[in-house]
Protein backbone atom coordinates (compact mmCIF):
# COMPACT_ATOMS: atom_id res chain seq x y z
CA UNK A 1 0.00 0.00 0.00
CA UNK A 2 1.36 3.38 -1.18
CA UNK A 3 1.35 6.11 1.77
CA UNK A 4 0.47 10.03 0.31
CA UNK A 5 3.23 11.50 -1.49
CA UNK A 6 3.83 15.28 -1.77
CA UNK A 7 6.04 16.69 -4.71
CA UNK A 8 8.02 18.47 -4.76
CA UNK A 9 10.04 18.61 -1.74
CA UNK A 10 11.64 21.93 -1.28
CA UNK A 11 10.46 25.18 -3.21
CA UNK A 12 11.60 28.43 -3.37
CA UNK A 13 9.49 31.47 -5.10
CA UNK A 14 9.37 35.12 -5.13
CA UNK A 15 7.23 37.25 -3.94
CA UNK A 16 4.02 37.70 -6.88
CA UNK A 17 4.52 34.29 -8.71
CA UNK A 18 2.18 31.87 -8.40
CA UNK A 19 3.14 28.12 -7.07
CA UNK A 20 1.22 24.22 -7.60
CA UNK A 21 1.73 22.19 -5.18
CA UNK A 22 0.78 17.68 -5.47
CA UNK A 23 -0.24 15.42 -3.46
CA UNK A 24 -1.19 12.07 -4.42
CA UNK A 25 -3.28 10.14 -1.85
CA UNK A 26 -3.06 6.92 -0.19
CA UNK A 27 -4.47 4.09 -2.10
CA UNK A 28 -8.32 3.04 -1.64
CA UNK A 29 -8.54 7.04 0.61
CA UNK A 30 -11.28 9.61 -2.22
CA UNK A 31 -10.99 12.63 0.49
CA UNK A 32 -7.80 15.17 0.29
CA UNK A 33 -7.23 17.96 2.65
CA UNK A 34 -4.54 20.63 2.42
CA UNK A 35 -3.18 22.37 5.46
CA UNK A 36 -0.46 25.10 5.87
CA UNK A 37 1.82 24.84 9.07
CA UNK A 38 4.12 27.77 9.48
CA UNK A 39 7.64 27.87 11.23
CA UNK A 40 6.73 26.74 15.15
CA UNK A 41 3.04 26.64 14.27
CA UNK A 42 0.47 23.93 14.49
CA UNK A 43 -1.10 23.37 10.92
CA UNK A 44 -3.88 25.02 10.03
CA UNK A 45 -6.51 23.88 7.48
CA UNK A 46 -6.77 24.97 4.47
CA UNK A 47 -9.52 22.53 2.57
CA UNK A 48 -10.73 19.53 1.82
CA UNK A 49 -11.36 17.72 -1.65
CA UNK A 50 -14.15 15.17 -1.74
CA UNK A 51 -14.71 12.95 -4.78
CA UNK A 52 -13.43 16.13 -6.82
CA UNK A 53 -15.36 18.70 -5.25
CA UNK A 54 -14.14 21.43 -2.73
CA UNK A 55 -15.73 19.80 1.03
CA UNK A 56 -15.03 22.73 3.30
CA UNK A 57 -12.79 25.88 3.50
CA UNK A 58 -10.64 27.17 6.54
CA UNK A 59 -9.89 31.00 6.86
CA UNK A 60 -7.57 31.50 3.65
CA UNK A 61 -7.60 33.83 1.32
CA UNK A 62 -9.32 32.79 -2.57
CA UNK A 63 -5.65 33.31 -3.68
CA UNK A 64 -5.41 29.36 -2.54
CA UNK A 65 -7.29 27.18 -4.76
CA UNK A 66 -7.37 23.55 -5.53
CA UNK A 67 -8.20 20.46 -7.48
CA UNK A 68 -8.89 16.87 -7.36
CA UNK A 69 -8.62 14.77 -10.59
CA UNK A 70 -10.67 11.56 -10.67
CA UNK A 71 -7.47 9.03 -9.33
CA UNK A 72 -8.38 11.45 -6.05
CA UNK A 73 -4.78 12.83 -7.02
CA UNK A 74 -4.66 17.03 -5.74
CA UNK A 75 -3.33 20.48 -6.24
CA UNK A 76 -2.90 23.17 -4.43
CA UNK A 77 -2.30 26.33 -6.13
CA UNK A 78 -1.19 29.76 -4.85
CA UNK A 79 -1.43 32.78 -6.52
CA UNK A 80 0.33 36.06 -5.73
CA UNK A 81 3.05 34.83 -3.01
CA UNK A 82 3.32 36.88 -0.84
CA UNK A 83 5.98 36.71 2.63
CA UNK A 84 3.82 34.99 5.12
CA UNK A 85 2.96 32.06 2.35
CA UNK A 86 6.29 30.45 3.72
CA UNK A 87 5.29 28.11 4.75
CA UNK A 88 5.32 23.53 5.07
CA UNK A 89 2.33 23.09 2.84
CA UNK A 90 0.65 19.25 4.19
CA UNK A 91 -1.74 16.87 3.01
CA UNK A 92 -3.75 14.16 4.36
CA UNK A 93 -5.84 11.88 2.76
CA UNK A 94 -8.91 9.66 4.01
CA UNK A 95 -11.85 7.45 3.44
CA UNK A 96 -12.43 4.00 1.38
CA UNK A 97 -11.70 1.43 4.38
CA UNK A 98 -10.12 4.30 6.34
CA UNK A 99 -11.92 6.05 9.27
CA UNK A 100 -13.23 9.27 8.16
CA UNK A 101 -11.37 10.79 10.95
CA UNK A 102 -8.07 9.42 11.04
CA UNK A 103 -6.08 10.85 8.30
CA UNK A 104 -3.02 9.99 6.83
CA UNK A 105 -0.07 12.81 6.06
CA UNK A 106 2.47 13.76 3.00
CA UNK A 107 5.86 14.39 4.37
CA UNK A 108 5.04 17.89 2.88
CA UNK A 109 6.42 20.70 0.72
CA UNK A 110 8.54 23.56 2.14
CA UNK A 111 7.19 26.75 0.63
CA UNK A 112 9.80 29.42 0.87
CA UNK A 113 8.79 33.03 -0.45
CA UNK A 114 11.71 36.04 -1.20
CA UNK B 1 -15.49 27.48 16.32
CA UNK B 2 -13.23 24.79 17.56
CA UNK B 3 -10.32 25.59 19.04
CA UNK B 4 -7.10 23.73 20.90
CA UNK B 5 -4.95 25.04 23.35
CA UNK B 6 -1.62 22.88 24.72
CA UNK B 7 0.58 23.85 27.02
CA UNK B 8 3.43 26.07 26.32
CA UNK B 9 6.87 24.26 25.91
CA UNK B 10 9.24 23.28 25.32
CA UNK B 11 9.20 20.49 27.48
CA UNK B 12 13.09 19.10 28.59
CA UNK B 13 13.10 15.56 30.28
CA UNK B 14 15.62 12.83 31.04
CA UNK B 15 15.41 9.48 29.77
CA UNK B 16 13.17 7.89 32.07
CA UNK B 17 11.06 10.23 33.43
CA UNK B 18 7.24 11.21 33.46
CA UNK B 19 5.79 13.05 30.91
CA UNK B 20 2.65 15.07 30.92
CA UNK B 21 1.34 17.15 27.93
CA UNK B 22 -1.95 18.94 28.56
CA UNK B 23 -4.50 19.78 25.83
CA UNK B 24 -7.93 21.57 26.68
CA UNK B 25 -10.20 22.09 23.79
CA UNK B 26 -13.20 24.17 22.57
CA UNK B 27 -15.97 22.53 20.25
CA UNK B 28 -19.71 22.06 20.43
CA UNK B 29 -21.15 18.11 20.34
CA UNK B 30 -19.15 15.18 20.63
CA UNK B 31 -15.72 15.66 18.77
CA UNK B 32 -12.81 13.17 18.20
CA UNK B 33 -9.44 13.72 19.55
CA UNK B 34 -6.13 13.04 18.27
CA UNK B 35 -2.49 13.00 19.31
CA UNK B 36 0.62 13.50 16.33
CA UNK B 37 4.12 13.16 16.27
CA UNK B 38 6.11 15.26 14.19
CA UNK B 39 10.04 13.88 14.11
CA UNK B 40 12.38 16.46 12.70
CA UNK B 41 12.19 16.73 9.21
CA UNK B 42 9.15 14.55 8.55
CA UNK B 43 5.29 14.81 8.38
CA UNK B 44 3.07 14.35 10.66
CA UNK B 45 1.91 10.39 12.59
CA UNK B 46 -1.16 10.10 13.82
CA UNK B 47 0.32 8.66 17.62
CA UNK B 48 -3.65 7.82 19.09
CA UNK B 49 -6.88 8.53 19.33
CA UNK B 50 -10.24 8.51 21.28
CA UNK B 51 -13.72 9.21 19.54
CA UNK B 52 -15.83 9.51 22.79
CA UNK B 53 -15.64 10.69 26.36
CA UNK B 54 -13.97 8.39 28.45
CA UNK B 55 -12.24 6.74 25.97
CA UNK B 56 -8.13 5.91 25.81
CA UNK B 57 -6.04 6.21 23.13
CA UNK B 58 -2.97 4.20 23.10
CA UNK B 59 0.21 3.49 21.60
CA UNK B 60 4.06 2.94 21.98
CA UNK B 61 3.64 3.67 25.83
CA UNK B 62 1.80 7.24 25.50
CA UNK B 63 -1.66 7.43 26.72
CA UNK B 64 -4.44 10.02 26.43
CA UNK B 65 -8.01 10.12 27.89
CA UNK B 66 -10.79 12.01 26.85
CA UNK B 67 -12.65 14.19 29.97
CA UNK B 68 -15.65 15.63 28.41
CA UNK B 69 -16.38 17.15 31.82
CA UNK B 70 -12.82 18.93 31.71
CA UNK B 71 -12.66 19.34 28.14
CA UNK B 72 -9.58 17.86 28.37
CA UNK B 73 -7.15 15.04 26.70
CA UNK B 74 -3.79 15.40 27.76
CA UNK B 75 -0.47 12.99 26.68
CA UNK B 76 1.06 11.20 29.16
CA UNK B 77 3.97 8.18 29.06
CA UNK B 78 5.21 6.48 32.15
CA UNK B 79 9.23 6.15 31.11
CA UNK B 80 10.24 8.36 28.06
CA UNK B 81 13.19 7.62 25.55
CA UNK B 82 15.52 9.52 23.80
CA UNK B 83 13.91 8.48 20.46
CA UNK B 84 10.84 10.13 21.84
CA UNK B 85 12.16 13.78 21.20
CA UNK B 86 9.67 15.11 18.86
CA UNK B 87 7.01 17.96 18.37
CA UNK B 88 3.80 16.48 19.61
CA UNK B 89 0.48 17.90 18.47
CA UNK B 90 -3.21 18.02 20.31
CA UNK B 91 -6.03 17.85 17.79
CA UNK B 92 -9.62 17.60 17.15
CA UNK B 93 -12.03 16.85 14.57
CA UNK B 94 -16.32 17.48 14.88
CA UNK B 95 -18.64 15.18 15.06
CA UNK B 96 -20.49 13.38 12.50
CA UNK B 97 -22.67 15.19 10.69
CA UNK B 98 -21.45 18.47 11.20
CA UNK B 99 -19.56 20.73 8.45
CA UNK B 100 -16.04 20.56 10.68
CA UNK B 101 -16.08 16.75 10.37
CA UNK B 102 -13.05 15.25 9.60
CA UNK B 103 -11.42 18.73 9.21
CA UNK B 104 -8.37 18.87 12.04
CA UNK B 105 -8.32 21.96 14.49
CA UNK B 106 -4.28 21.31 15.99
CA UNK B 107 -3.12 22.96 18.88
CA UNK B 108 0.40 24.95 18.33
CA UNK B 109 2.47 22.23 19.67
CA UNK B 110 4.77 20.83 22.16
CA UNK B 111 8.41 20.42 21.65
CA UNK B 112 10.03 17.71 23.65
CA UNK B 113 13.52 16.97 24.19
CA UNK B 114 14.65 14.01 25.99
CA UNK B 115 18.22 13.82 27.10
CA UNK B 116 19.98 10.48 27.98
Amino acid sequence: ETGVTQSPTHLIKTRGQQVTLRCSSQSGHNTVSWYQQALGQGPQFIFQYYREEENGRGNFPPRFSGLQFPNYSSELNVNALELDDSALYLCASTGGASSYNEQFFGPGTRLTVL
Amino acid sequence: GNSVTQMEGPVTLSEEAFLTINCTYTATGYPSLFWYVQYPGEGLQLLLKATKADDKGSNKGFEATYRKETTSFHLEKGSVQVSDSAVYFCALSGNAGGTSYGKLTFGQGTILTVHP
